[in-house]
């Protein structure tokens, strides 16, 4: 899998938009990228992925640079329920065999 | 509700005991993944079956074994425990060929395994 780098923590005030960035420099042209989160106590949960086009769906929005070297996770008016761990993956060969990082820990506050 | 369902939910062991964790898939879903996640860090792979087969594992001794069954379902087997054992034991399931490139996993809630 390629190599992603995601900063540990964040904060967002409830009702505004949480941008999550993640790095994947050494993407190649044929890996996707995911994004999982996981709320405490519970399994991952599958958000998002894209391979060069920006993706949205109700979850979330998924902006990948032209170079694919990095994207952005958004959710665009975030709630406490957000609050979670999020888990940016760009698996090698198929999508069923993850490696997951340390992702980067979201708390939304009022 | 991911369909993903998990038993047991929590169990204590002692070291060198067995465990045996189990998981049922989604309906329609012939691959079924196993991740293992320690305290404070992410999910990691541990093995993948489809259609009865292991197909795919990560870095784990022999002593993490595996079985899936006709209906897909699937069990986690972990000999000679060890206290670095202690662990959530997730299961994903996921529909179609197993390899496919794209597609969301569905995880369950998870087993914590705790060995003392």
């Amino acid at each position: 899998d390629a190599k992603t780098t995601q900063p540990p923590s964040m904060d967002c005030a409830e009702g505004r938009a949480a941008n999550l960035p993640c790095n994947h420099s050494t993407i190649s042209g044929n890996e996707y990228v995911y994004w999982y989160r996981q709320i405490h106590s519970q399994g991952p949960q599958y958000i998002i992925h894209g391979l060069k086009n920006n993706e949205t769906n109700e979850m979330a929005s998924l902006i990948i640079t032209e170079d694919r070297k990095s994207s952005t996770l958004i959710l665009p008016h975030a709630t406490l329920r957000d609050t979670a761990v999020y888990y940016c993956i760009a698996p090698t060969g198929t999508a069923s065999k993850l490696t997951f990082g340390t992702g980067t820990r979201l708390q939304v506050t009022l | 509700e991911t369909g993903v369902t998990q038993s047991p939910t929590h169990l204590i062991k002692t070291r060198g005991q067995q465990v045996t964790l189990r998981c049922s898939s989604q309906s329609g879903h012939n691959t079924v993944s196993w991740y293992q996640q320690a305290l404070g860090q992410g999910p990691q792979f541990i093995f993948q079956y489809y259609r009865e087969e292991e197909n795919g594992r990560g870095n784990f001794p022999p002593r993490f074994s595996g079985l899936q069954f006709p209906n897909y379902s699937s069990e986690l087997n972990v000999n000679a425990l060890e206290l670095d054992d202690s662990a959530l034991y997730l299961c994903a399931s996921s529909p179609g060929r197993s390899g496919s490139h794209t597609g969301e996993l569905f995880f369950g809630e998870g087993s914590r395994l705790t060995v003392l």
